[in-house]
């Protein structure tokens, strides 16, 4: 069965420190799709990334990184000098083929918090 | 226009009444979405609209009625609510149903109490 897991229930560190979200998947097909969103007290689910199961290159996007690392499974998520803007709910997702059509296996999320 | 509307942001409802819930999108998108999402859990999918029919109902209760009156908008439908149906409301669109191509675009939800 599909699944995906993140660990961390809650992280919460200083502003400006490094902090690092897992995320570790299992799924048997081949060709898969992972996630993360971020969700502020808001409310709304912001997208960040969206990377595929035959491109394992890491990704940098300012102070977001991402190391996806096929042999352990895991997806995990940098943010380098954190904010307090940056505190929210972090959701790794992973799209399932269903009935050829594609839902999204959600992990539990993981809160960040970013303390002044 | 990149974005998901949803209306309205808040909403406390009895149990005997009956309310909609509203989502609207121009940016072309043919999936729609509903999902239900409980304090510190994960969203929970609800409905899928393909190109305005109903694709997927995850066993949903029928006090829920969802509506696709066009490309543009999704309604849902609330009837004789109970307490635990409470949660936060997302609305997502993609361009179709095939999340290989493109990822979601969500709203920023109803947050419906009900009593």
């Amino acid at each position: 069965a599909q699944k995906v897991t993140q660990a961390q229930t809650e992280i919460s560190v200083v502003e400006k420190e490094d902090v690092t979200l897992d995320c570790v998947y299992e799924t048997r097909d081949t060709t898969y799709y992972l996630f993360w969103y971020k969700q502020p007290p808001s409310g709304e689910l912001v997208f960040l990334i969206r990377r595929n199961s035959f491109d394992e290159q890491n990704e940098i996007s300012g102070r977001y990184s991402w190391n996806f690392q096929k042999s352990t499974s895991s997806f995990n998520f940098t943010i380098t000098a954190s904010q307090v803007v940056d505190s929210a709910v972090y959701f790794c997702a992973l799209s399932e083929a269903r009935d050829s059509n594609y839902q999204l296996i959600w992990g539990a999320g993981t809160k960040l918090i970013i303390k002044p | 226009d990149t974005e998901v509307t949803q209306t309205p942001k808040h909403l406390v409802m009895g149990m005997t009444n009956k309310k909609s819930l509203k989502c609207e999108q121009h940016m072309g998108h043919r999936a729609m979405y509903w999902y239900k999402q409980k304090a510190k859990k994960p969203p929970e999918l609800m409905f899928v609209y393909s190109y305005e029919k109903l694709s997927i109902n995850e066993s949903v209760p029928s006090r829920f009625s969802p509506e696709c009156p066009n490309s543009s908008l999704l309604n849902l439908h609330l009837h004789a609510l109970q307490p635990e149906d409470s949660a936060l409301y997302l609305c997502a669109s993609s361009q179709t149903m095939d999340l290989q191509l493109v990822g979601y675009t969500f709203g920023s939800g109803t947050r419906l109490t009900v009593v």
